[in-house]
């Protein structure tokens, strides 16, 4: 198994634009959380699904974060528009009913 | 507040020397967790400490939870260069109440 797989790796925009983090869970695991971590504010959860099901959404900042599972192995993440203040390295994780979470290997995103 | 808050922030050893991080939780836990995160990486799982569970080895690794004080200590023993790691604690409420991260400990391990 590859793991939990992300994409971009790296994301340079410019303040205004569109961005669209994805996140490919490990097969057979049926939740999925978004992190952001920064030097500021650390690891913080944004949102968490369980099994398609968004359950706790009240760490995502503000309207202009949105994220889905459109089906049971894939995720997005979307910030419209960016600011350059949503610059972090964003990290999707998943488990398969234990308790460890499976870490993917991120998205540094930076919004000029 | 962060759920946990892990001590010290940062810790320099030598290779050969333990190397002993707490955290400090405020709320009541089904379980706690520890991770490893190196430089540039994602977050990668060590061990899981339930609350009915005072202590718990893993190779070089030792953690212990108090829950009474509400706090848990991993402790690397005979530490190496590759232990050179954030590590953070992670609190789980259980049922589906969210998993918290402290703000971690920086361990750095001098060859």
């Amino acid at each position: 198994d590859a793991g939990v797989i992300q994409s971009p790796r790296h994301e340079v925009t410019e303040m205004g634009q569109e961005v669209t983090l994805r996140c490919k869970l490990i097969s057979g695991h049926n939740s999925l959380f978004w992190y952001r971590q920064t030097m500021m504010r650390g690891l913080e959860l944004l949102i968490y699904f369980n099994n398609n099901v968004p359950i706790d959404d009240s760490g995502m900042p503000e309207d202009r974060f949105s994220a889905k599972m459109p089906n049971a192995s894939f995720s997005t993440l979307k910030i419209q528009p960016s600011e350059p203040r949503d610059s972090a390295v964003y990290f999707c994780a998943s488990t398969g009913g234990y308790n460890e979470q499976f870490f993917g290997p991120g998205t540094r995103l930076t919004v000029l | 507040s962060q759920q946990g808050e892990e001590d010290p922030q940062a810790l320099s050893i030598q290779e050969g020397e333990n190397a002993t991080m707490n955290c400090s939780y405020k709320t009541s836990i089904n379980n706690l967790q520890w991770y490893r995160q190196n430089s540039g990486r994602g977050l990668v799982h060590l061990i899981l400490i339930r609350s009915n569970e005072r202590e718990k080895h893993s190779g070089r690794l030792r953690v212990t939870l108090d829950t009474s004080k509400k706090s848990s200590s991993l402790l690397i023993t005979a530490s190496r260069a590759a232990d050179t790691a954030s590590y953070f604690c992670a609190t789980d409420p259980g049922g589906y109440q969210k998993v918290t991260f402290g703000t971690g400990t920086k361990l750095q391990v001098i060859p």
